[in-house]
C-alpha cells in the first residue's frame, strides 16, 4: 500500500465549477499536512498547510481527519488559472525532514 | 531572492556517461534533497543531507552520489548515466527543527532539470 494515496483523476471541470480532492496516508504518525500544487513542467509550490481545524484561503479550503487519516482539498468557484496537478503532502514529524509524496491529481478547468 | 538554484535545465547524456546536477540554496536551510519525478510515479527521495558534512540515502539512491561540503551545496552525480534515469530532477530544501505545526516548516523546490539519457 501506498503511503500517500490520492485520486487518480483526472478532474475536467467548467469554469465556476466546485472541485474536492482527496487524500490518505497510511501513516499515523504523520503530524504535518500539506497540498502542493504543481503547474506543468514547473516544480511543486506550497498551496497551503492543512490544520487540524481546517482552514480557508480565499477559494481554497483544507479539511484535516487525523482519526480516519485523510485530507482534502476543496476549491471552489473554479478559475481557469487552477489547472495543475494538487501534491498531497504528509511529513511524519516536525522535527525530521521525511516529506512522502501523493502522486498528484490533475486538475483542468475547461473555459 | 533566488531561493533554490539547480543546474542544468536541460541535458541529454549518453549511457555510461557521468554529469553532476548542481544545487545551491541561499535560505541557510538546513536539509537538502534530491527527489526525481516520473509519470504516474510521484516524487521519489533520492538522497538527502540534514546538515554539512551529512548525508543519507533516500527510497531511490542507486546510480546516484551527493556530498555536502557547505550548507549551501548539494550536487547530485550520476555515476555512469543508463536509461532508466531519464527523468526530471528536483532539488529541494527545509529548514529543520521547526516548531509544531508552523507553516514554515514547509519544502522549497528549485525548477527541476530535465535529463535524458540516450
Amino acid at each position: 500500500r501506498k503511503e500517500v494515496e490520492q485520486d487518480p483523476g483526472p478532474f475536467n471541470v467548467p469554469e465556476g465549477a466546485t472541485v474536492a480532492f482527496n487524500c490518505t496516508y497510511s501513516n499515523s504518525a504523520s503530524q504535518s499536512f500539506f497540498w502542493y500544487r504543481q503547474d506543468c513542467r514547473k516544480e511543486p509550490k506550497l498551496l497551503m498547510s492543512v490544520y487540524s481545524s481546517g482552514n480557508e484561503d480565499g477559494r481554497f479550503t483544507a479539511q484535516l481527519n487525523r482519526a480516519s487519516q485523510y485530507i482534502s482539498l476543496l476549491i471552489r468557484d473554479s478559475k481557469l488559472s487552477d489547472s495543475a496537478t494538487y501534491l498531497c503532502v504528509v511529513k511524519w514529524d516536525n522535527y525530521g525532514q521525511n516529506f512522502v509524496f501523493g502522486p498528484g491529481t490533475r486538475l483542468s478547468v475547461l473555459p | 531572492n533566488a531561493g533554490v538554484t539547480q543546474t542544468p535545465k536541460f541535458q541529454v547524456l549518453k549511457t555510461g556517461q557521468s554529469m553532476t546536477l548542481q544545487c545551491a540554496q541561499d535560505m541557510n536551510h538546513e536539509y537538502m534533497s534530491w527527489y526525481r519525478q516520473d509519470p504516474g510515479m510521484g516524487l521519489r527521495l533520492i538522497h538527502y543531507s540534514v546538515g554539512a558534512g551529512i548525508t543519507d540515502q533516500g527510497e531511490v539512491p542507486n546510480g546516484y552520489n551527493v556530498s555536502r561540503s557547505t550548507t549551501e551545496d548539494f550536487p547530485l552525480r550520476l555515476l555512469s548515466a543508463a536509461p532508466s534515469q531519464t527523468s526530471v530532477y528536483f532539488c529541494a530544501s527545509s529548514p529543520t527543527l521547526g516548531r509544531q505545526g508552523s507553516a514554515g516548516n514547509t519544502i522549497y523546490f528549485g525548477e527541476g532539470s530535465w535529463l535524458t539519457v540516450v
